[in-house]
């Protein structure tokens, strides 16, 4: 069974740039997580989506960022426009409701370097 | 409002020593409980978690942690630790809500010297 996937693994970008991340939930799940990780900051949930609905971005840091679930098979996260300060490494995670075990599922990350 | 906090940034410590990385956590509410494992450049494994019953679990690779809710720690501790378990792990807290919806805590290094 294939785990969540992300896209970009890596992306360089410079200032004011659009930056599009991409992820595929596993197959079944139907909670999806993005979380960002940083040094200063460590790993800070940005928004949650539940049946492809948002039901909590009180993480999402500022305007600049979007996040849509246009089906329950992926996701994007978009950031208009980017900022050095957006560099981080960007983690999407699934779960399954009635699997009671709380376990997230994590992708191997999107690594963003903002010029 | 839940929070983690994870004492030490980073812990060296030579092969086959013990190790204990520390956790403690704040909740208004009942929580579960869970530390996670990050190997360079991959996402974060589930290493083991506290739900309910025993408050002494156990992973597969010989971690164990211990939810003491009087001092709201979840101490991660290995008797002997291998080269390959060199990685950084989070604790983490969640009161079952949102759909799990999982705190983290900052990371704490482990460090295994030969």
């Amino acid at each position: 069974d294939a785990g969540v996937i992300q896209s970009p693994r890596h992306e360089v970008t410079e200032m004011g740039q659009e930056v599009t991340l991409r992820c595929k939930p596993i197959s079944g799940h139907d909670y999806l997580f993005w979380y960002r990780q940083t040094m200063m900051r460590g790993l800070e949930l940005l928004i949650y989506f539940n049946n492809n609905v948002p039901i909590d971005d009180s993480g999402m840091p500022e305007d600049r960022f979007s996040a849509k679930m246009p089906n329950a098979s992926f996701s994007t996260l978009k950031i208009q426009p980017s900022e050095p300060r957006d560099s981080a490494v960007y983690f999407c995670a699934s779960r399954r409701t009635g699997l009671n075990t709380g376990e997230l599922f994590f992708g191997e990350g999107s690594r963003l370097t903002v010029l | 409002a839940q929070s983690v906090t994870q004492l030490d940034s980073q812990v060296p410590v030579f092969e086959e020593a013990p190790v204990e990385l520390r956790c403690n956590y704040s909740s208004s509410v009942s929580v579960y409980l869970f530390w996670y494992v990050q190997y360079p450049n991959q996402g974060l494994q589930l290493l083991l978690k506290y739900l309910s019953g025993s408050t002494l679990v156990e992973s597969i690779n010989g971690f164990e942690a211990e939810f003491n809710k009087s001092q709201t720690s979840f101490h991660l501790r290995k008797p002997s630790v291998h080269i390959s378990d060199t990685a950084e792990y989070f604790c983490a807290v969640s009161d079952g809500t949102g759909g799990f919806k999982t705190i983290f805590g900052a990371g704490t290094r482990l460090f295994v010297k030969a």
